[in-house]
Parts: C-alpha cells; sequence; structure tokens
C-alpha cells in the first residue's frame, strides 16, 4: 500500500541551526502538507503546496520556515534558525486532490527537538 | 477559526464494550475525517464524510456525520485491546487545510 515516508524519524539539533525535514508523498498525489504536533497540542497545519508553490500557510509559518520540492519525489520543510519552541513532530502529508473533500494520508513524522 | 471540540477527552472500558466519542462544532463542514493515532505515530485515516446525516461502517466502527454537517459521532462495537489509541476528527477550515480536534484517548482493557 502506498504511504508517505518521511526522515529522518528523530533529529536533535542546537538552537539557531537550521534543520531540513524530508518526505516523500504518495506517488500520484499532487497535494502537499505539513503540520506538527507539539507534545501533548493539536495537530496544527502549517502550510499546503501544490503546483510548485505555497497554496496556503498558517501564522505559524514565518519566514523561518520554507518548503521545497527539489525533486519529482521529494518534499522538503527547511527551519533556518531553530528555537525551543519549535520541538514538535512533524508530519507531511499529501492528497491526491484538493479543496474540501480531499483526503490527507500522513508520514509517520519527525521527531524535532531544539536544545 | 473553526474549532472542532472532542469529547470525552478520555475513556477507559473493557473489551467487549461499546463506546461512542463525538466531534463537534459550531461551524458548518464541507466533510469531517476521522484519523487513528498511535503514540509516536502520524494520524491513520479511518474515513471521511460528505453528505450531512451520512452512515459509513469500517467494520465494528461506524461513522455518523450531523444533518447539519456540524458534528459527527464515532461508535465502536464490541471493542477490542487493538482498538486503543487517539482518535482525531478533522475538517477543512479553508482551501486544503485541516483543522484537528485535540481528540478521544481510547484505552480498551483486556
Amino acid at each position: 500500500e502506498p504511504e508517505v515516508t518521511q526522515t529522518p524519524s528523530h533529529q536533535v539539533t542546537q538552537m539557531g541551526q537550521e534543520v531540513i525535514l524530508r518526505c516523500v508523498p504518495i506517488s500520484n498525489h499532487l497535494y502537499f502538507y505539513w503540520y506538527r504536533q507539539i507534545l501533548g497540542q493539536k495537530v496544527e497545519f502549517l502550510v499546503s503546496f501544490y503546483n510548485n508553490e505555497i497554496s496556503e500557510k498558517s501564522e505559524i509559518f514565518d519566514d523561518q520556515f520554507s518548503v521545497e520540492r527539489p525533486d519529482g519525489s521529494n518534499f522538503t520543510l527547511k527551519i533556518r534558525s531553530t528555537k525551543l519552541e519549535d520541538s514538535a513532530m512533524y508530519f507531511c502529508a499529501s492528497s491526491e486532490y484538493g479543496g474540501g473533500g480531499a483526503e490527507a494520508f500522513f508520514g509517520q513524522g519527525t521527531r524535532l527537538t531544539v536544545v | 477559526t473553526q474549532l472542532l471540540e472532542q469529547s470525552p477527552q478520555f475513556l477507559s472500558i473493557q473489551e467487549g464494550e461499546n463506546l461512542t466519542v463525538y466531534c463537534n462544532s459550531s461551524s458548518v463542514f464541507s466533510s469531517l475525517q476521522w484519523y487513528r493515532q498511535e503514540p509516536g505515530e502520524g494520524p491513520v485515516l479511518l474515513v471521511t464524510v460528505v453528505t450531512g446525516g451520512e452512515v459509513k461502517k469500517l467494520k465494528r466502527l461506524t461513522f455518523q456525520f450531523g444533518d447539519a454537517r456540524k458534528d459527527s459521532s464515532l461508535h465502536i462495537t464490541a471493542a477490542q485491546p487493538g482498538d486503543t489509541g487517539l482518535y482525531l476528527c478533522a475538517g477543512p477550515e479553508y482551501g486544503n487545510k485541516l483543522v484537528f480536534g485535540a481528540g478521544t484517548i481510547l484505552r480498551v482493557k483486556s
């Protein structure tokens, strides 16, 4: 069964360092997303990406964050200068279609720990 | 911001019991999705409900979307320890953005 895969599963970084989280969405999907979940809190939307550009982003997704689809299979989230409060599980998701009824399939997540 | 409230927050039951968890909003959603999440893992999509009043069954799980499309419920019949997990509802706020509820933690004891 096709699935979204994320690497690494766990990343520890020092405050102020740049991190890149990687995702391989499901191959025939066209819409890609990043969500995060701070320990004990709700899953929060960060950004959606379609046709090689950001289609929506939340208030969380400030200038420290960027996304890229560097080739035909990978989708990355970069945090330029990490802060302690960036520590969270980061989930990549993809969907075949967009819009209200789109079914998003999530990866297993990357646990980012900023020390 | 559209909010999804889930109840109860935590449910601990014995194997074989039935249970219902709820997802409510004051806003109308075009669809709602239910996910199950295990510790340290990503949410796994269980079902999407789209039509008001819709009922969908997935083995022992029954999902219902309210007539007004503001609420949904998940009923599990004869719960098993393998049903243990965090059950999340989510709906599209605008465009492709999903807003999630806080979830119901279900523990099924054998």
